[in-house]
């Protein structure tokens, strides 16, 4: 079984300050890991992801994320907030082996001017 | 290139109704996905279709049937709508490793 944590509903950031949003994970095998946003009434768009290699995965819109196979975590950073971060973010993981993907709840960013 | 594309985008049924929701993908991908998002639930996964002609159950299958129509196309059937089944409906497709999302369909059962 596969399943992802998200330990924050919300998180609450002051534009142009660092941005972490918290992720655990529980695969069986090698883990495939994904975070995503969601704005408002839109479908979930893609950021970044976790297949092998270097730990510190780059993303888009400035986002990265580092892998820690120790912890079992992948958290979502970003060095300078902007208000235009504000949106729904899932972090989601697969083990290696499977088609499907589990989601976290999702975490409530905003970002305040 | 429309990517994942899904319609209707707002439906409103009486308990009982049926329904077909439509997805198509346009990225020449094997695999594509149905999931319900519920607030505080994440999303969970309907159905999927690992490569044209095969369907399996996800996490809630009950109350949906699919039908992978070709590799395009992978249709979400609600026989007898239930208030239990007022989401938000997305499709997803993918080819490997991330999925890639269509817009969503709004599903209100009165």
């Amino acid at each position: 079984a596969q399943s992802v944590a998200q330990p924050e509903d919300q998180v609450n950031v002051a534009e142009g300050n660092p941005l972490t949003v918290k992720c655990t994970y529980s695969v069986s095998g090698n883990p495939y890991l994904f975070w995503y946003v969601q704005y408002p009434n839109r479908g979930l768009q893609f950021l970044l992801k976790y297949i092998t290699g270097d730990n510190l995965v780059k993303g888009s819109y400035g986002f990265e994320a580092e892998f820690n196979k120790s912890q079992t975590s992948f958290h979502l950073k970003k060095p300078s907030a902007l208000v235009s971060d504000s949106a729904l973010y899932f972090c989601a993981v697969r083990d290696m082996g499977d088609y499907k993907l589990s989601f976290g709840a999702g975490t409530t960013v905003t970002v305040r001017a | 290139n429309a990517g994942v594309t899904q319609t209707p985008k707002f439906q409103v049924l009486k308990t009982g109704q049926s329904m077909t929701l439509q997805c198509a993908q346009d990225m020449n991908h094997n695999s594509m996905y149905w999931y319900r998002q519920d607030p505080g639930m994440g999303l969970r996964l309907i159905y999927y279709s690992a490569s044209e002609g095969t369907t399996d159950k996800g996490e809630v299958p009950n109350g949906y049937n699919v039908s992978r129509l070709n590799k395009r196309e992978f249709s979400l059937r609600l026989e007898s709508a239930a208030p239990s089944q007022t989401s938000v409906y997305f499709c997803a497709s993918s080819d490997g490793a991330e999925q890639y999302f269509g817009p969503g369909t709004r599903l209100t059962v009165t």
